[in-house]
Formats: structure tokens, sequence, C-alpha cells
């Protein structure tokens, strides 16, 4: 079972490049998400999918843009990659969101912006 | 403002004695509260879910208190082993329904 894929792995860019990266899950999940994770300040959430058709944003959203593809795919779009974009970007997935939801992470990209 | 605040960034402890960890919340009404184990390089994994009318949970080696009076949730671990050693999130759900909040996490270590 490969749960959450997330591509690439590692990623390098230079200011004002863009670039998508990609989440797939295979577990019939309803719910989608995107965190970013850096030194001190934890876990914070871009975008989520609560279903197929409907994206909103969390808590940190400027500077990006998502695509929920159909319900196996949700990807994350940097259109203009800045410094301070910089971090470890983490898709999950949940049966659905709200009361119960235990989400399941992929292994991460890790993105360093020049 | 709403807050989740792990009381220690990292946390030293020899094998075997029990491990526990804080999670203090403010601002908020969580229905339900979560921690998650992440080991360097990868991605949270869920541990043990507990409901606000819940006041403990168990699971193995592992238990969960949920305190809404004190908004307050403890995570122990006993018998610690080196392999225990990871970074340790609590989540909860904001306002709103939201998706999960994450604290900072606590990295424990046990130690041989």
């Amino acid at each position: 079972n490969a749960g959450v894929t997330q591509t690439p792995k590692f990623q390098v860019l230079k200011t004002g490049q863009s670039m998508t990266l990609q989440c797939a899950q295979d577990m019939n999940h309803n719910s989608m998400y995107w965190y970013r994770q850096d030194p001190g300040m934890g876990l914070r959430l871009i975008y989520y999918s609560a279903s197929e058709g409907t994206t909103d944003k969390g808590e940190v959203p400027n500077g990006y843009n998502v695509s929920r593809l159909n319900k196996r795919e949700f990807s994350l779009r940097l259109e203009s990659a800045a410094p301070s974009q910089t971090s470890v970007y983490f898709c999950a997935s949940s049966e659905a969101a709200g009361i119960n939801e235990k989400l399941f992470f992929g292994s991460g990209t890790q993105l360093s912006v020049l | 403002s709403q807050k989740i605040e792990q009381n220690s960034e990292a946390l030293n402890i020899q094998e075997g004695k029990t491990a526990t960890l804080t999670c203090n919340y403010t601002n908020y009404s969580p229905a339900y509260l979560q921690w998650y184990r992440q080991d360097p390089g990868r991605g949270p994994v869920f541990l043990l879910l507990i409901r606000e009318n819940e006041k403990e949970k168990r699971k193995e080696r592992l238990k969960v208190t949920f305190d809404t009076t004190l908004k307050q949730s403890l995570f122990h671990i006993t018998a610690s082993q080196p392999a225990d050693s990871a970074t340790y999130l609590c989540a909860l759900v904001g306002s709103g329904n939201t998706p999960l909040v994450f604290g900072k996490g606590t990295r424990l270590s046990v130690i041989a």
C-alpha cells in the first residue's frame, strides 16, 4: 500500500521560478491537505480540500495555489518562488474533514529557494 | 489568540523510565485532540485520538489524558525504549471545525 505519495522529494529553485508539487493518495479519502513545516514554527496549513471540487485557504496561503485534480490528486503550485517559501512541504489525506479526521501524511518535499 | 503549546522543545530520559509530554491550548474548545509521532525526514504518523468526553486513552505503552478544564493533554510512554526517540506532535481541531492545527512538537530522546 503506497498511502500518500509526494513528488519530488527534493527541489532547488531560483527566486521567481515556478513549480508544482504533486500529491496522490490511494486510500479513497475525501479530504486532502497541504502543510509546510519550518524549524520553530511547526506544521502550518497552507490549503485543504474537504472534498473533490472544493478548496479552502489555511493559515498561510499567500504565494500558493492548489488544484484538486480528482479524488486522488491534490497539487500545490508556487507561481513565483521566494526564499521565504524554503520549507518542507507535507501532503496529507483523511477520510473526511472535521470530526475524527485522522491524517495520513506523505514523506514530504524539501524545497530550497535561492 | 489561539495557541497550542507543547511545553518543551526537547526531553531526554533514561531507557525504562516513563516519558511525559505536555500539550496546553488556549482559546480553543476542541472536540478532540490527537497525538502524532514524527521521525527525522518522515511525515507525522497518527498515534492516538482522545475525545473531549474521554479522560484517558491507552494503546500498548502509550497513555493520553485530556483535561478540558485545565485545557491540557498529557502523553505518557511507559517503559521507554531508544526506539521511542522521535518528535511528538499534538493536534486539535480549530474553531469552526477547520482542519487539524498542530503544536510545534517535543523532541524526545531515550538514552540507553
